[in-house]
């Protein structure tokens, strides 16, 4: 299958920092990305998804102020958590859509945000 | 009501143990499903898809009642390395194919 990498793949930091994650799909084009929220013991949530080239698509109740989304290429996405708070700490997880049809995703291996 | 319900368990069964794990989900116009396989702190990986005829790979089964509006995974000869969190997902064109995941049931294998 296809291998999407994400960085860091763990952070800790200060409250009221910004945090960078990115993510990369390593061997295919992915046009759309998807960026996903896992607290622990609960299922992963979908927070946005992001397409290559224009604004995301955030679900209802995620701001978009907060978690800044850029999709600058067809093989990074990034989300930055900005003026992270404790609350904003969980499991966040991207996957990339594949060449072999809309209901393919492969996920990257997580980053976990810890917010001091 | 959520899109995707499942027994969130703790399943805990003997190596050898035969084990099944259903899920229902509310949208009836879903279209594709699939069971995914996390372990604790990692990414979910797909475990396998859901067809409507149902379908087998090795120890496992898959199967789907569309008109129940649920799906099933069946574990046989259960190996210790099959302990983790399963996960069903359910995708529609009517929602814009996103994945909606169940919270998953957590399975632990016994030696």
């Amino acid at each position: 299958g296809a291998v999407v990498s994400q960085h860091p793949s763990r952070v800790i930091c200060k409250s009221g920092t910004s945090v960078k994650i990115e993510c990369r799909s390593l061997d295919f084009q992915a046009t759309t990305m998807f960026w996903y929220r896992q607290f622990p013991k609960k299922s992963l949530m979908l927070m946005a998804t992001s397409n290559e080239g224009s604004k995301a698509t955030y679900e209802q109740g995620v701001e978009k102020d907060k978690f800044l989304i850029n999709h600058a290429s067809l093989t990074l996405s990034t989300l930055t958590v900005t003026s992270a708070h404790p609350e904003d700490s969980s499991f966040y997880i991207c996957s990339a859509r594949g060449t072999g049809g809309i209901n393919e995703q492969f996920f990257g291996p997580g980053t976990r945000l810890t917010v001091l | 009501r959520k899109e995707v319900e499942q027994d969130p368990g703790p399943f805990n069964v003997p190596e050898g143990a035969t084990v099944a794990f259903n899920c229902t989900y509310s949208n009836s116009a879903s279209q594709s499903f699939f069971w995914y396989r996390q372990d604790c702190r990692k990414e979910p990986k797909l475990l396998m898809s859901v067809y409507s005829s149902g379908n087998e790979d090795g120890r496992f089964t898959a199967q789907l009642n569309r008109a129940s509006q649920y799906i099933s995974l069946l574990i046989r000869d259960s190996k210790l390395s099959d302990s983790a969190t399963y996960l069903c997902v359910v995708t529609s064109t009517n929602t814009g194919n996103q994945f909606y995941f169940g919270t998953g049931t957590s399975l632990t294998v016994i030696p």
